[in-house]
């Protein structure tokens, strides 16, 4: 159980484009999902929580028009990438906490690298 | 506000061996919660172990333990048996009060290498 699955995992756009980051919770309901951002060699850096039916809410220095969240569903929330540059070339990733885990246990997504050319 | 400290930039462990990684913590909260997760060089964040910090004992999964010294603030991962497949970063995680709005807040990693 608590598997979280993201889409795509790998993609290389054109600067100036947008990009949409799918993350879904698959034998769960996750009222609560986070979009993370890692660097090479270095710890994840939340970016911002999604809430599923509200607006999601930003980290400081997190562009909220830059980096646009959609919690539409209790399993899916997605991140869209908007006019991309090549500073926006990272590792994001996602995470999904089960609504019914007392721990409020974050599972994870396997990531998707971004490359804006 | 919360810190983690992960002292250990890197281990080294020989197969079969077992191995401690450090992790302290800083946090104002009452109640909180500590996490460990793998990731091996795919890059998935692979949940190991959770310790409530009210829990009475140590928290074990499999070869995965965490001895947790809530006096000392830390909260390390004791990997027993280790094996090839155990090479990876290993991250210290700690959440807050429960609810909404609680968050995870990572340490710096440690990464594992198990030896033949």
């Amino acid at each position: 159980g608590a598997v979280v699955s993201q889409h795509p995992s790998r993609v290389i756009c054109k600067s100036g484009t947008s990009v949409k980051i799918e993350c879904r919770s698959l034998d769960f309901q996750a009222t609560t999902m986070f979009w993370y951002r890692q660097f090479p060699k270095k710890s994840l850096m939340l970016m911002a929580t999604s809430n599923e039916g509200s607006k999601a809410t930003y980290e400081q220095g997190v562009e909220k028009d830059k980096f646009l969240i959609n919690h539409a569903s209790l399993t899916l929330s997605t991140l869209t990438v908007t006019s991309a540059h090549p500073e926006d070339s990272s590792f994001y990733i996602c995470s999904a906490r089960d609504s019914g885990d007392r721990a409020e246990t974050q599972y994870f997504g396997p990531g998707t690298r971004l490359l804006v050319l | 506000a919360q810190k983690i400290t992960q002292t250990q930039p890197g281990m080294f462990v020989q197969e079969k061996e077992a191995v401690t990684l450090d992790c302290t913590y800083d946090t104002s909260d009452p109640s909180y919660g500590l996490f460990w997760y793998k990731q091996p060089s795919s890059g998935e964040m692979i949940f190991l172990i959770y310790q409530g910090s009210y829990d009475q004992q140590n928290a074990t999964e499999g070869r995965y333990s965490l001895n947790f010294q809530k006096a000392r603030k830390s909260a390390n991962l004791v990997i027993s048996a280790s094996q090839l497949g155990d090479s990876a970063m290993y991250f210290c995680a700690m959440r807050g009060v429960t609810g909404t709005a609680s968050k995870l807040t990572f340490g710096t990693g440690t990464r594992l290498q198990v030896t033949l």
